[in-house]
């Protein structure tokens, strides 16, 4: 069965620092992989993509992928009280008729000021 | 551009009764897929529909629940004699194409009393 890891915090950073996000998952076919954030109450909110092996820079976020690993994370710098919320790791599996997205059960990050 | 539309936003059933949920994919998109999120829970994908066209089902419980993406109109997703079980936000998603990044709409939360 295909999985997506996360760990469920709550991951709390001082304003200003760093948030590191991690996810691994568990079918090597995995092909794309996004990041979602979920700001309670709220629906999903997509922040970046990756596809592949490296780092992908967007503004104060940094996605990194490593195939060989099974393992995507999440970068953010400049932690701001805004960015306070739960964080979604998903990856797509392409093939067939499959086009659904794979979730994790997110982690939730609490910036305080 | 307007985003995925959902409605309603918040809907209220008794057990027995019937839930009819919709979504309008954002313009120009003809992929729709319906996620159910139950409460401290990741996503979990339901259905994946083009237009007129059941693509992947694999995630719908067997029983009480269906949906349609008619040729005309907004896809539907339909809950039976629904179950206090059912409770659930329920998000709707979009695409151009089965490759591309899926876009979320606001979601509708269904409480059965």
């Amino acid at each position: 069965q295909k999985e997506v890891e996360q760990n469920s915090g709550p991951l709390s950073v001082p304003e200003g620092a760093i948030a590191s996000l991690n996810c691994t998952y568990s079918d090597r076919g995995s092909q794309s992989f996004f990041w979602y954030r979920q700001y309670s109450g709220k629906s999903p909110e997509l922040i970046m993509f990756i596809y592949s092996n490296g780092d992908k820079e967007d503004g104060r976020f940094t996605a990194q992928l490593n195939k060989a690993s099974q393992y995507v994370s999440l970068l953010i710098r400049d932690s701001q009280p805004s960015d306070s919320a739960t964080y979604l790791c998903a990856v797509k599996h392409y093939g067939g008729s499959q086009g659904n997205l794979i979730f994790g059960k997110g982690t939730k990050l609490s910036v305080k000021p | 551009n307007a985003g995925v539309m959902q409605n309603p936003r918040h809907l209220v059933r008794r057990r027995g009764q019937e839930a009819r949920l919709r979504c309008s994919p954002m313009k120009g998109h003809s992929h729709v897929y319906w996620y159910r999120q139950l409460p401290e829970e990741g996503l979990k994908f339901m259905v994946y529909l083009q237009k007129e066209n059941i693509i992947d089902e694999s995630g719908m419980p067997k029983e009480r629940f269906s949906a349609e993406f008619p040729k005309e109109g907004p896809s539907i997703l339909r809950i039976q004699q629904v179950v206090r079980g059912d409770s659930a936000a329920y998000f709707c998603a979009s695409s151009p194409q089965q490759q591309e990044t899926q876009y979320f709409g606001p979601g509708t939360r269904l409480l059965v009393l």
